[in-house]
């Protein structure tokens, strides 16, 4: 079946460090893929999101492109700030019927 | 638009007791979904619906049911309530192939 495998957390950042969050995925077709964030003691929001091979999705400053060839949507952004801390989930929907498939989240944490 | 709501925020419950959970969407979505989350687990779908009057299971979906008797509205309940379905419980919907929406979590505590 479809999965989502994403680094495992937790991460601790400085403030305007570069951040990185790998994520790879298994799935059967072109899956849809998909990054939500969880402030703390809300629900999960998306963050972006790319629906095909070689898109890239980006908002708030952070980016993730689809790669087909290595199975990966791994998110970036080029400087975090202390209000970018939050928990990670890397997300698929292989059709737009089924239910999306999460990773099991990354904590992110980032410090003045 | 208030998006996804779910009542109540919080609960605390014998073990034994039953109680429901109650998902209400105004987007008009079809799909609604009911997830668990636990500390290092991720989230878990318990059971989702791809319209008014459906149910299916997800994938932990014992000591749970469902109902979608409006297309709005989307009822987990708890039977008979048991220390391992402690939890953070969030509702989404979505249209078909869009992007999911969340509700703000209720969080269960059986004692």
């Amino acid at each position: 079946g479809d999965s989502v495998t994403q680094m495992e957390g937790p991460v601790t950042l400085s403030e305007e460090a570069f951040l990185t969050i790998n994520c790879t995925y298994t799935a059967t077709g072109y899956p849809s893929l998909f990054w939500y964030v969880q402030y703390p003691g809300e629900g999960l929001q998306l963050l972006l999101k790319a629906t095909k091979a070689d898109d890239k999705g980006s908002n708030k400053g952070f980016e993730a492109t689809y790669r087909k060839e290595t199975t990966s949507f791994h998110l970036e952004k080029g400087s975090v700030q202390v209000s970018d801390s939050a928990v990670y989930f890397c997300a698929l929907s292989s059709t737009g019927n089924t239910p999306l498939v999460f990773g099991k989240g990354t904590r992110l944490s980032v410090i003045a | 638009n208030a998006g996804v709501t779910q009542t109540p925020k919080f609960r605390v419950l014998k073990t034994g007791q039953s109680m429901t959970l109650l998902c209400a969407q105004d987007m008009n979505h079809e799909y609604m979904y009911w997830y668990r989350q636990d500390p290092g687990m991720g989230l878990r779908l318990i059971h989702y619906s791809v319209g008014e009057g459906t149910t299916a299971k997800g994938e932990v979906p014992d000591g749970y049911n469902v109902s979608r008797l409006k297309k709005q509205n989307f009822l987990l309940g708890l039977e008979s309530a048991a220390p391992s379905q402690t939890s953070v419980y969030f509702c989404a919907s979505r249209f078909a192939g869009g992007e999911q929406y969340f509700g703000p979590g209720t969080r269960l505590t059986v004692t």
